[in-house]
C-alpha cells in the first residue's frame, strides 16, 4: 500500500468553528508532514513529526494545532482561523526522519474559512 | 529564502513535443527531487537524483544535474496530454528535515 489517505476532500469552516484534518499512512513511515498551499504557489511546510515527536514547526500561527497519535495517523486542528488560511492542506510521509528521501503526498484536503 | 527557483512559470507545447523545465538552487545538497501536481492534487514523485550524479532517466523523462551551476532540467520527451500539470523541483535542506521546493512550472499540452 503506498497511498496517503486525507479526509475530509474538502473542508468550509467559519472563523469561530473547530476541525480538524486526517492523515493516514500505512507504508511503515516514520516522518509524516503538513504542507500548506496556496493557489499557483508552491507547498510550504507547515510542521514535520519523525518518529511520532513534533520535530520542525515553521512558526505557525497556534491556531494551527498538529498531533501524531501514532505512527501511522497525522491530524491538524484547526480553531479560530481567519479567511486567509484558506488553502490546500496537504501531508506527506517519507521512510525515517530525512527529508533527502522521497515524500509520498495525499490528495489534499481545500480548507474555505468564511 | 526560496532554495529552488524555475523557470519558465509556464510552458505551453503541441502534445508529441518536448517539454523542458530547469531549475536552480543556492546551497550545498544531496539531491535533488521533481515532482508533479496536477489540478488541486497532492504531489507525485518523479524522480530522484543524487549529489554525485549527472544525468537520470526514467521512462520518458529525463533529469540532468549540474552541481557546479547548482542547476538541474528536467526532459519530458513525446509529450501526452496527461502531462498537464505543475512541476516542482525540491531539494533537502542539509543537517535539516525539511525539503524546499521551487516556484514551479506549469505545463501545458496541447492536443
Amino acid at each position: 500500500d503506498t497511498e496517503v489517505t486525507q479526509t475530509p476532500k474538502h473542508l468550509v469552516m467559519g472563523m469561530t468553528n473547530k476541525k480538524s484534518l486526517k492523515c493516514e499512512q500505512h507504508m511503515g513511515h516514520r516522518a509524516m508532514y503538513w504542507y500548506k498551499q496556496k493557489a499557483k504557489k508552491p507547498p510550504e511546510l507547515m510542521f514535520v513529526y519523525s518518529y511520532e515527536k513534533l520535530s520542525i514547526n515553521e512558526s505557525v500561527p497556534s491556531r494551527f494545532s498538529p498531533e501524531c497519535p501514532n505512527s501511522s495517523l497525522l491530524n491538524l486542528h484547526l480553531h479560530a482561523l481567519q479567511p486567509e488560511d484558506s488553502a490546500l492542506y496537504l501531508c506527506a510521509s517519507s521512510h525515517h526522519g530525512l527529508a533527502m528521501n522521497e515524500q509520498y503526498f495525499g490528495p489534499g484536503t481545500r480548507l474555505t474559512v468564511t | 529564502s526560496q532554495q529552488g527557483e524555475e523557470d519558465p512559470q509556464a510552458l505551453s507545447i503541441q502534445e508529441g513535443e518536448n517539454a523542458t523545465m530547469n531549475c536552480s538552487y543556492k546551497t550545498s545538497i544531496n539531491n535533488l527531487q521533481w515532482y508533479r501536481q496536477n489540478s488541486g492534487r497532492g504531489l507525485v514523485h518523479l524522480i530522484l537524483i543524487r549529489s554525485n550524479e549527472r544525468e537520470k532517466h526514467s521512462g520518458r523523462l529525463r533529469v540532468t544535474l549540474d552541481t557546479s551551476k547548482k542547476s538541474s532540467s528536467l526532459l519530458i520527451t513525446a509529450s501526452r496530454a496527461a502531462d498537464t500539470a505543475s512541476y516542482f523541483c525540491a531539494t533537502p535542506i542539509q543537517g535539516a528535515q525539511k525539503l524546499v521546493f521551487g516556484q514551479g512550472t506549469r505545463l501545458t499540452i496541447n492536443p
